[in-house]
């Protein structure tokens, strides 16, 4: 059984704080990895997707990979109030399908 | 910017009704999915679609559930006699080569 975990939260972090969100992973073959972001009553919304070890970025969101500890993470820097919102990782492995954890809610505190 | 597009956006059926979902995947996108999230709970995989053929399937997806392609760019979910608990979200998905799946708006599937 293919397991993503991800602590629930909620997560609360002042405004242009960094926001740390963490995720392991149970498949140890897993080889793509994606955050999404789910507002409330909302569909999931790609946002970063990551397949190599180390950090990538783009804008404010920098995913981080580690495949030998089987963690995944996502930074968001520059918090916002808009930011709040669930966020869900995901895994995959070559075509099967995506195996998402439960999400982490974060909270932004203007 | 191309989307999926889902309807209804909400549903309400009876229980023992046949309800079917409807989704219009991204044009070019090859593998086609439908995912459920009951309110407060994890999104779940249901079914896969490649080549106009299931790929993969959960143990969710058993013979209440059907999926078909009718034509080149329409992709439905048919739930058989419904039951209060079928009642969810239910996101069409689609994606091409190993791009993470873009999420259609969704189905709010209430069954009374």
């Amino acid at each position: 059984q293919k397991e993503v975990e991800q602590n629930s939260g909620p997560l609360s972090v002042p405004e242009g704080a960094i926001a740390s969100l963490n995720c392991t992973y149970s498949d140890r073959v897993s080889q793509s990895f994606f955050w999404y972001r789910q507002y409330s009553g909302k569909s999931p919304e790609l946002i970063m997707s990551i397949y190599s070890n180390g950090d990538k970025e783009d804008g404010r969101f920098t995913a981080q990979l580690n495949k030998a500890s089987q963690y995944v993470s996502l930074l968001i820097r520059d918090s916002q109030p808009s930011d709040s919102a669930t966020y869900l990782c995901a895994v995959k492995t070559g075509n099967t399908p995506l195996v998402f954890g439960k999400g982490t809610r974060l909270s932004v505190i203007a | 910017e191309p989307e999926v597009t889902q309807t209804p956006s909400h549903q309400v059926t009876q229980m023992g009704q046949e309800v079917i979902l409807r989704c219009v995947p991204i044009s070019n996108h090859l593998y086609f999915y439908w995912y459920r999230q009951i309110l407060g709970q994890k999104v779940e995989f249901l079914v896969s679609f490649y080549n106009n053929e299931i790929s993969e399937k959960s143990e969710i997806f058993d013979d209440q559930f059907s999926v078909e392609r009718p034509d080149g760019s329409n992709f439905t979910l048919k739930i058989r006699s419904t039951k209060l608990e079928d009642s969810a979200m239910y996101f069409c998905a689609s994606r091409d080569t190993d791009r993470g799946a873009f999420f259609g708006q969704g189905t709010r599937l209430t069954v009374v």
